[in-house]
């Protein structure tokens, strides 16, 4: 069964800018959540969807947004790009997101603003 | 607010030696803590998943333990390999459902 894919795999961009990073969860789960990870901050939680409808929220301002699609798959879209949005950014995804679950996570997508 | 800790940041042995990881949280009102490892530049990958009513989990030459009460968690590794090296995060879920990280113990392990 294949696992959590993410694309692209790496994206460079100018500040100002806006990107869109793919998400497609392993067949059959529901729950998609997205993580930033930075060398300074680890990994930050920034939003979870399920079955299209974003349930939990982190700390992070508006520029950062996301979706989730009727076959599950998310994107989540960061506008106005800043330096300090370069980071490893990493979605996980499980059936329910229940209390009991694992997470699996992608192998992320590596976004570098110049 | 949860915060999870990860003591020690870096770690190096040499190969065959058995290793303790730690990790504490300051909110005991958990629903599962899991432990994961993190290849450099990659994804996350599970190594085990404690629910909150569960004391340990095992698998292979990895065990990871559980103590609710105190806010803590161990992952022990016996005779550890130049495999084993990368990083080995512990993340808890609590309310909300949201799943908190520890910044991570970066392990090197000398062949």
């Amino acid at each position: 069964k294949a696992g959590v894919t993410q694309t692209p795999r790496y994206l460079i961009k100018t500040r100002g800018q806006q990107v869109t990073l793919s998400c497609s969860p392993i067949s059959g789960h529901r729950s998609v959540s997205w993580y930033q990870q930075t060398p300074g901050q680890g990994l930050q939680f920034l939003f979870e969807y399920f079955s299209e409808t974003q349930r939990n929220k982190g700390n992070f301002p508006g520029r950062f947004s996301g979706r989730q699609f009727s076959n599950s798959r998310s994107e989540m879209n960061v506008s106005t790009l800043e330096l300090g949005d370069s980071a490893l950014y990493l979605c996980a995804s499980s059936f329910w997101g229940a209390r009991d679950e694992k997470l699996f996570f992608g192998s992320g997508t590596q976004l570098s603003v110049l | 607010k949860q915060e999870v800790t990860q003591i020690p940041a870096a770690l190096s042995v040499p190969e065959g030696e058995n290793l303790v990881l730690n990790c504490s949280f300051t909110d005991s009102a958990i629903y599962n803590l899991q432990w994961f490892r993190q290849d450099p530049g990659k994804g996350l990958t599970s190594l085990l998943l404690i629910q909150s009513s569960q004391r340990e989990q095992t698998s292979g030459r990895l065990n990871a333990s559980l103590d609710k009460s105190s806010g803590r968690s161990t992952l022990y590794i016996a005779a550890s390999q130049p495999g084993d090296s990368a990083t080995y995060l512990c993340a808890v879920k609590g309310g909300g459902f949201k799943t908190i990280f520890g910044a991570g113990t970066r392990l090197f392990v000398k062949a």
